[in-house]
């Protein structure tokens, strides 16, 4: 019975390197959103994905940051050149989207740490 | 633009008693509304939800409220439990998205 899973729980990173957070979503969805939340703040939505489409990437930043959602294996949001400001919590979320209104079910999150 | 919001950002209520959590949004075609409740380190659980067609979900001692008309809907915890004790994000369903508060802790007393 495994809910969302990302790894790692925990990332640090020196300013300029590459960040990879995974997420494998719940069994059974094909959906699968990331949301990042900065210290104090509620969650803010980043892209929506299914397998091999990017359904919506309105709130990815538009440098550095990239996602995939592969026909096999895992969801990947890459960070390239990480800057201090990506510290932040990585938060993954899937769902099935039977119906025309569902939840989205969260991942315990990566926190990612730039010195 | 915070399209949804949540004014309090924390709340103190006695084990027993009833917690009210409320939120406002901006935007009326949102026509689905969630909750979630998040312990530190953990992801956001999800709690309960209502669809715009309604006026009140209930789920054992949660129950949502919503008014369309004033663009508010309320979370209401009864009785409330120390275990309840962690921050709630209302989220608004935007299409692809959900678009979050920014959350009230809740601390429940003995």
């Amino acid at each position: 019975n495994a809910g969302v899973m990302q790894n790692p729980r925990h990332l640090v990173r020196r300013r300029g390197q590459e960040a990879r957070l995974r997420c494998s979503p719940m069994k059974g969805h094909s959906h699968v959103y990331w949301y990042r939340q900065l210290p104090e703040e509620g969650l803010k939505f980043m892209v929506y994905l299914q397998k091999e489409n990017i359904i919506d990437e309105s709130g990815m930043p538009k440098e550095r940051f990239s996602a995939e959602f592969p026909k096999e294996g895992p969801s990947i949001l890459r960070i390239q050149q990480v800057v201090r400001g990506d510290s932040a919590a990585y938060f993954c979320a899937s769902s099935s989207r039977q119906g025309l209104q569902y939840e989205q079910y969260f991942g315990p999150g990566t926190r990612l740490t730039v010195t | 633009d915070q399209q949804v919001k949540q004014n309090s950002p924390s709340l103190s209520v006695q084990e027993g008693r009833i917690s009210i959590l409320n939120c406002d949004y901006t935007n009326s075609m949102f026509d689905y509304f969630l909750w979630y409740k998040k312990y530190p380190a953990e992801g956001p659980t999800f709690l309960i939800s209502i669809s715009s067609i309604k006026d009140k979900n209930e789920d054992g001692r949660f129950t949502v409220f919503l008014n369309k008309s004033a663009k508010h809907l309320s979370l209401h915890i009864v009785p409330s439990q120390p275990g309840d004790s962690a921050v709630y994000f209302c989220a608004a369903d935007n299409t692809d998205k959900l678009i979050f508060g920014t959350g009230t802790r809740l601390q429940v007393f003995p």
